[in-house]
């Protein structure tokens, strides 16, 4: 099977602009987590989408938001790019029952300049 | 709320030494998973063990070992004979029930763990 996969893998903005992230899951996997890692704050939660409905979100400003497919695709955006933005994010994907085990992607390096 | 501590920032071995990697985690769930991934230099976090919290059997997977202790809150990751390929950083995890069947994720800082030949 095909592990997850994101795009961009890497992406250059300047403050101000808004980004959209892509995440493809595990085929079979009907539930989508994204994470945000920084050096100063580490892995933080940011959303999980489970039959295209956020079940889940953490402790993000509304400019962070996201979306999944019927296909069990998922989009991230960020509205509003901030210096703070700047960081890896990573896509998770797992079946969405039971605490099943997340996979992840390769993540996406974000650059806000 | 729930935390996973793991106190070694970085821990530098050389090659065939064994390491063992700490986590602490507090949670007030009965039932909850831990769970140790790897990150190369790559970025992408490898699974590696997945551990519900009434099963407190080691586990061995060929130079892996873990080691749960539900008295002391620990799960303790350990690698014998060290090897260049294992430097990564290690993050241990702790999975919440925060609805019907699905949780989320929290992570510890993470051990960078440095192989020098």
């Amino acid at each position: 099977k095909a592990g997850v996969t994101q795009t961009p893998r890497y992406l250059i903005k300047t403050r101000g602009q808004q980004v959209t992230l892509s995440c493809s899951p595990i085929s079979g996997h009907r539930s989508v987590s994204w994470y945000q890692q920084t050096p100063g704050q580490g892995l933080q939660f940011l959303f999980e989408y489970f039959s295209e409905t956020q079940r889940n979100k953490g402790n993000f400003p509304g400019r962070f938001s996201g979306r999944q497919f019927s296909n069990s695709r998922s989009e991230m955006n960020v509205s509003t790019l901030e210096l703070g933005d700047s960081a890896l994010y990573l896509c998770a994907s797992s079946l969405g029952y039971n605490q099943e085990t997340q996979y992840f992607g390769p993540g996406t390096r974000l650059l806000v300049l | 709320a729930q935390k996973v501590t793991q106190a070694q920032t970085e821990i530098s071995v050389v090659e065939k030494e064994d390491v063992t990697l700490d986590c602490v985690y507090e949670t007030r769930d009965t039932t909850y998973y831990l769970f140790w991934y790897k990150q190369p230099p790559s970025g992408e976090l490898v699974f590696l063990i997945r551990r519900n919290s009434f099963d407190e059997q080691n586990e061995i997977s060929g130079r892996y070992s873990w080691n749960f202790q539900k008295s002391t809150s620990s799960f303790n990751f350990t690698i014998t004979a060290s090897q260049v390929v294992d430097s990564a950083v290690y993050f241990c995890a702790l999975s919440e029930a925060v609805g019907s069947g699905y949780s989320t994720l929290t992570f510890g800082k993470g051990t960078m763990l440095l192989v020098s030949p």
